[in-house]
């Protein structure tokens, strides 16, 4: 079936680059995303990519796929404090776009000043 | 342009009674896709609703129904609660359309059974 492996927490120091992990099994995953929450708050959209791709960057965040291992990974450049919070990895799968996505059971990023 | 908002923020309910959750998509979006979170389990897909029409449901008990209006907005409601239903409730909004189907989420409503 379905599922999404994360580890469960990071710690690094500020103005490192912190590494979050993620792996799949659905091999028809179209796209994958990257999510952030913040105590008490809701999902953050961190950023996504398509599964035609092997990398994508956005300022501090920068997203490989390893599409034969079926592995992604989150890098943030420069970890801030404002950093610390968990990150999600989500697939959503096939072309039918079913509305629905796959979640890791979350990464906990830990940033220490 | 407003963000996916949700009503209310926080509710208080006790066993055996009934709630319903209200979410308001990004302007535009037509597709409204609900989810449960809680620490054991972790976010759960529950439903999600296109034009007025469910489209696709997780494996929730009967209890755990939902509906779309016209203008987008959807509700969801669980009957009969159960300590087991405390949890925050996120819904998230998308356009649904094939090449993309990134979800925005709302702030969640965090529901507590008693």
């Amino acid at each position: 079936g379905e599922d999404v492996e994360q580890s469960l927490f990071l710690s690094v120091r500020e103005g490192d680059s912190s590494v979050i992990n993620c792996t799949y099994t659905d091999s028809s995953s179209t796209y994958l995303y990257w999510y952030k929450q913040e105590p008490g708050a809701g999902l953050q959209l961190l950023t996504y990519i398509f599964s035609n791709m092997d990398m994508k960057q956005d300022q501090r965040l920068t997203v490989l796929l390893n599409k034969k291992d079926k592995h992604l990974s989150l890098r943030i450049a420069d970890t801030q404090t404002g950093d610390s919070a968990i990150y999600f990895c989500a697939t959503s799968t096939g072309s039918s776009n079913t509305g629905k996505l796959i979640f890791g059971q979350g990464t906990t990023l830990q940033v220490k000043p | 342009k407003a963000g996916v908002t949700q009503t209310p923020r926080y509710l208080i309910k006790t066993r055996g009674q009934q709630v319903t959750l209200s979410c308001s998509p990004i302007s535009g979006h037509r597709s409204v896709s609900w989810y449960q979170q809680t620490p054991g389990q972790g976010l759960q897909f529950l439903f999600e609703y296109f034009s007025e029409t469910q489209r696709n449901k997780g494996n929730f008990p009967g209890r755990f129904s939902g509906r779309q209006f016209s203008n987008s907005r959807s509700e969801m409601n669980v009957s009969t609660l159960e300590l087991g239903d405390s949890a925050l409730y996120l819904c998230a909004s998308s356009f649904r359309q094939i090449g993309t189907d990134t979800q925005y989420f709302g702030p969640g409503t965090r529901l507590t059974v008693l």
